[in-house]
């Protein structure tokens, strides 16, 4: 079946502006991660969700930072007020529960903010 | 402050040989440990996870090491192929949730002919 999905691929943005990065999560897995990814570095988790709510929110780096997931499937990671600190490739996951169960990650959505 | 460390970037293997990657942690929480790998361009795929439970887990031609008293575990591959050649990371999680995984930053395996 298919993975999961992330649109766009690259977004190139100004600094101080709004950017909006989608999820498509593999059908029926109830768990949904982001994760943001700087060069040279690994993975660096941003939130977790299980079904429509966010269940660790704690690697938000600020207030800049949302994210959604109203009907417990495809997610919105929404960045206000770019900054150029911002640019990294950000990364998606789902997990058919999130106990424990693998993640499956997308090919993630590389930002720069110039 | 990092709590999951690859301190070799890179590493080059001769096909055929052993690759050893090794990863340092510094929390003693972590309890669930995995490897994912990394083509360009593509997102980390799993390879192999051990619990703390356990100190060796193999698949295949990998095998995870856990040192628990030393906080310390290491990937081995044998024999190497071509194909392995990716970015290899160590990853931990603090409950067997595994909800919130930390990641090192990685070593980049080259497997040479």
């Amino acid at each position: 079946g298919a993975g999961v999905s992330q649109t766009p691929s690259n977004k190139v943005t100004e600094k101080g502006k709004y950017v909006e990065l989608r999820c498509d999560p593999i059908s029926g897995h109830t768990a949904l991660y982001w994760y943001r990814q700087s060069l040279g570095q690994g993975p660096e988790f941003l939130i977790y969700f299980q079904g429509t709510g966010a269940a660790d929110d704690s690697g938000l780096p600020n207030d800049r930072f949302f994210a959604v997931r109203p009907e417990g499937s495809v997610s919105t990671l929404k960045i206000q007020r770019t900054e150029r600190g911002d640019s990294a490739v950000y990364l998606c996951a789902s997990s058919p529960s999130g106990d424990g169960s693998e993640q499956f990650f997308g090919p993630g959505t590389r930002l720069t903010v110039l | 402050d990092q709590q999951v460390k690859q301190n070799s970037p890179s590493l080059s293997v001769q096909e055929g040989r052993i690759s050893i990657l090794n990863c340092d942690y510094t929390n003693s929480m972590f309890d669930y440990f995995l490897w994912y790998k990394k083509y360009p361009a593509e997102g980390p795929t799993f390879l192999i996870s051990i619990s703390s439970i356990k100190d060796k887990n193999e698949d295949g031609r990998f095998t995870v090491f856990l040192n628990k008293s030393a906080k310390h575990l290491s990937l081995h591959i044998v024999p190497s192929q071509p194909g392995d050649s990716a970015v290899y990371f160590c990853a931990a999680s603090g409950d067997s949730s595994a909800s919130k995984i930390i990641f090192g930053s990685g070593t980049r395996l080259s497997i040479r002919p």
